[in-house]
């Protein structure tokens, strides 16, 4: 069964230090690996679509890459406007999600 | 294009009422979702169509659970017999021909008490 893991749960950082997200996936096809930012009470807000192993997307401070196995969200530099869930997830025909990791940026 | 739109937005209901939310997705999209999400959990996926059909189904889902999608536009989610555990956010989300990434909604949360 299609299954996605994030690590950390929860993450926090002071603003302008770096850091990564981690989205391990086992699926039987990929069409498309997701990442997605979700704020409290709200709906996710899309970010980036990764499709092939190498594959690396960019918007503003997050940076998106893609394994054969895993990916991973890069953010630079982070504000505490960034605080927010992160959400992987992956599609066929279906699209299944993780846990999310609750990111928090101090000032 | 105003995006993924759900009605209501917040719902409270006394445990076993029945209560439907709708969602019209993004105009010309073909697949509609539905998810669940509880606090501190990423979103659950319940079911999704393609047009007017429902092509799959959570096992998770129970049978008070039913899914409509009349001429492949607007989409009812209904819940028979409301239990505690139902209390959730319920997501909508849509997706275009040629297009993989989903759009979401803004969710309707449920309290059942």
């Amino acid at each position: 069964e299609d299954q996605v893991t994030q690590s950390p749960e929860a993450l926090r950082l002071q603003e302008g230090e770096s850091s990564s997200l981690n989205c391990s996936y086992t699926v039987s096809g990929l069409r498309g690996l997701f990442w997605y930012r979700q704020d409290p009470g709200k709906g996710p807000e899309f970010l980036f679509t990764l499709y092939s192993a190498g594959e690396e997307k960019e918007k503003e401070r997050l940076k998106a890459t893609l394994t054969k196995k895993e990916s991973f969200l890069h953010i630079t530099a982070p504000k505490p406007e960034d605080s927010a869930t992160y959400l992987c997830a992956v599609g066929d025909d279906k699209i299944i999600f993780g846990k999310g990791t609750r990111l928090h940026i101090l000032p | 294009d105003t995006g993924v739109s759900q009605d209501p937005r917040h719902k409270i209901t006394k445990r076993g009422q029945n209560v439907t939310f709708r969602c019209d997705p993004i105009s010309e999209h073909n697949r509609l979702y539905w998810y669940r999400q509880t606090l501190g959990q990423g979103p659950e996926f319940l079911t999704y169509f393609q047009n007017e059909a429902q092509l799959e189904k959570s096992r998770l889902l129970s049978d008070r659970f039913s899914a409509e999608r009349p001429k492949g536009s607007f989409s009812t989610l209904e819940i028979q017999r409301t239990e505690q555990g139902d209390s959730a956010m319920y997501l909508c989300a849509s997706t275009g021909r040629g297009n993989t990434e989903a759009f979401f909604g803004q969710g309707t949360r449920l309290t059942v008490v």
